[in-house]
């Protein structure tokens, strides 16, 4: 069985401080692996996945994730966070057909 | 550029009621899928439509039924409703073929069923 862990329920973050909201997953087989950002009373909007090659993934707004296979981590960073980056953030696998698990979200709040 | 799209956005349902959530999506994909979204549970896949015709159970199945009505639409039912579907439902969708597709999704649905 896959499965993905979020293992903070909320980050703090000053503005212009660096962000990591972290994830780690279980699957047998190469994982394919996402992140997606959620605004309030929105739907979710796809940041970055890895597939294969490069470990570090550049994606949307400025985030990038690194790809860790003995940790089995995914973990998204950003090198200066903004207020706007104050949202819900989730990590989620495909292994087995094109079917997402997601891990049960992070919310990140970016203070002035 | 639409995307995917769902209706209602908000509902307010009686226990017992019975309705149907409809999606579309104008980008030509294959795979469609319905989410539920509770608070510290992430999103759990409910149903799922790999293509035209197919439809299969995701991991949380009960209480629902699904059609996909042609390769644009995916509509969710719930034929009795109860409290314990009051969630937010996703629809999404994948494009063409192979793995490790994007999936976009929809705004989403807010259901309470009291």
């Amino acid at each position: 069985a896959q499965s993905v862990a979020q293992p903070e329920d909320q980050v703090n973050v000053a503005e212009g401080n660096p962000l990591t909201v972290k994830c780690t997953y279980s699957v047998s087989g190469n994982p394919y692996l996402f992140w997606y950002v959620q605004y309030p009373n929105r739907g979710l909007q796809f940041l970055l996945k890895y597939i294969t090659g490069d470990n570090l993934v550049k994606g949307s707004y400025g985030f990038e994730a690194e790809f860790n296979k003995s940790q089995t981590s995914f973990h998204l960073k950003k090198p200066s966070a903004l207020v706007s980056d104050s949202a819900l953030y989730f990590c989620a696998l495909m292994a087995a057909g094109n079917k997402l698990t997601f891990g049960g979200g992070t919310r990140v709040l970016v203070k002035p | 550029n639409a995307g995917v799209t769902q209706t209602p956005k908000f509902q307010v349902l009686k226990t017992g009621q019975s309705m149907t959530l409809q999606c579309a999506q104008d980008m030509n994909h294959n795979s469609m899928y319905w989410y539920r979204q509770d608070p510290g549970m992430g999103l759990r896949l409910i149903y799922y439509s790999a293509s035209e015709g197919t439809t299969d159970k995701g991991e949380v199945p009960n209480g629902y039924n699904v059609s996909r009505l042609n390769k644009r639409e995916f509509s969710l039912r719930l034929e009795s409703a109860a409290p314990s579907q009051t969630s937010v439902y996703f629809c999404a969708s994948s494009g063409l073929t192979g793995s490790g597709n994007t999936i976009y999704f929809g705004e989403g649905s807010w259901l309470t069923v009291v």
